[in-house]
Formats: C-alpha cells, sequence, structure tokens
C-alpha cells in the first residue's frame, strides 16, 4: 500500500463545473497538506498550503483536511480552461523535509 | 520570478555522453535541495538529497555512481547523468525550502525541470 494514495484520473468537466480532488494517506504522523499543481513539462507550482486539520480557501480553490479520516481534499470553483493540469497532494509530518506526494490526477476543463 | 531556477531546461544528448544539469536559489540560500525524477504521466520521484558542503543522500535504488550530485555553494547544487543512456531519458526537478512570502511558513519550491532526451 502506497503512503499516498490519488486516483490518477484522468478528470475531464466543463468550464464552470466544480472540480473535486483528494488523497488518502495512512501515515497519522502527517501534519502539513499541500497542493501542487503541474501543467505539462513545467516543475509543480504551489496551490495551497494547510496545516493539520481543517479547511482553507484562497480564491476559487479551497483545500480541506480530515485527519481523523487521514483524507485531503481539493475543490475548485468555477473551473477555466487554464485550470486544466495535473494536481499533486503532498504531505510531511512535523520537523521532517521529505514530501510525500500522490500520483497526481490530471484534469481538464472543457471550454 | 521563478526562485529556484534550473538549467538547461531541455537537453538531448547521445547514448554515452554525460550531462550536467543546475538547480541554482535565485533570492535564497539552500543548504539543502532535492533531486526528483519525474516518468510521463506518473508521479515525482525523489532521487536524492544534496547537502551543501557534504555528500548527497540518495534513495533506496538510485545509483550513486551514475547520478553525481555536487551542492557546491549555497545556492547551487548540480546533478550530472553520467554515461547516459536512453532509459535515463526523463524530467528531472530539483526543489528547495523557503519560506512562503504569504504563509511565512516553509514550502517546497520547484524549478520548472530539465527535460532529458539520450539518443
Amino acid at each position: 500500500q502506497k503512503e499516498v494514495e490519488q486516483d490518477p484520473g484522468p478528470l475531464s468537466v466543463p468550464e464552470g463545473a466544480i472540480v473535486s480532488l483528494n488523497c488518502t494517506y495512512s501515515n497519522s504522523a502527517f501534519q502539513y497538506f499541500m497542493w501542487y499543481r503541474q501543467y505539462s513539462r513545467k516543475g509543480p507550482e504551489l496551490l495551497m498550503y494547510t496545516y493539520s486539520s481543517g479547511n482553507k480557501e484562497d480564491g476559487r480553490f479551497t483545500a480541506q483536511v480530515d485527519k481523523s479520516s487521514k483524507y485531503i481534499s481539493l475543490f475548485i470553483r468555477d473551473s477555466q480552461p487554464s485550470d486544466s493540469a495535473t494536481y499533486l497532494c503532498a504531505m510531511i509530518p512535523e520537523n521532517d523535509y521529505k514530501l510525500s506526494f500522490g500520483a497526481g490526477t490530471t484534469v481538464t476543463v472543457r471550454a | 520570478g521563478a526562485v529556484v531556477s534550473q538549467h538547461p531546461s531541455w537537453v538531448i544528448c547521445k547514448s554515452g555522453t554525460s550531462v550536467k544539469i543546475e538547480c541554482r536559489s535565485l533570492d535564497f540560500q539552500a543548504t539543502t535541495m532535492f533531486w526528483y525524477r519525474q516518468f510521463p504521466k506518473q508521479s515525482l520521484m525523489l532521487m536524492a538529497t544534496s547537502n551543501e558542503g557534504s555528500k548527497a543522500t540518495y534513495e533506496q535504488g538510485v545509483e550513486k555512481d551514475k547520478f553525481l550530485i555536487n551542492h557546491a555553494s549555497l545556492t547551487l547544487s548540480t546533478l550530472t547523468v553520467t554515461s547516459a543512456h536512453p532509459e535515463d531519458s526523463s524530467f528531472y526537478i530539483c526543489s528547495a525550502w523557503r519560506v512562503g512570502l504569504s504563509s511565512g511558513a516553509n514550502v517546497l519550491t520547484f524549478g520548472a525541470g530539465s527535460r532529458l532526451t539520450v539518443l
């Protein structure tokens, strides 16, 4: 069993739809949770960063962490074609420096 | 602008030659940098942790003699793929921890990646 599980998709949605992405994990020591967006042939860029459980909102993006269920989510509202990318979840325990990544979910937003 | 810079972004080489990829932190110092490898439609695989002034730490299964890492200064780490073969063709990405300007927390920042094609 992988430490971080993420459905690779692909996921295709019409413009304006809500995109829902999620990851599950097995290591209860994870405390920091991140979502990265990676466009084709580019390096990942940080989208959202959350510490421990809770919700965080930034514009059209909402990240949720449920540590009791070991489940994290990313929601993209009013999706745009420019949101088409691969989204990777990542997490790390306290006082560690090595991120554990999910496989990444490829999202296509159709105009 | 980019705070972690990689060069070259794309390189094609003949089998048996060596290729060097540079990773620079532009506006911060990085005592530690990370080198990842990514195959098409797959996630990032950590290859090694580059430590300034000391030997790199390699992940299990990564050949130290094939992937030479040098971290000679606080802003530069290099990855040299020695005697490259077609199976080494991949996307290589470096990263470093820096303090996020908005969050104030440490965030792992990635370079744009270097695509290596070995003929």
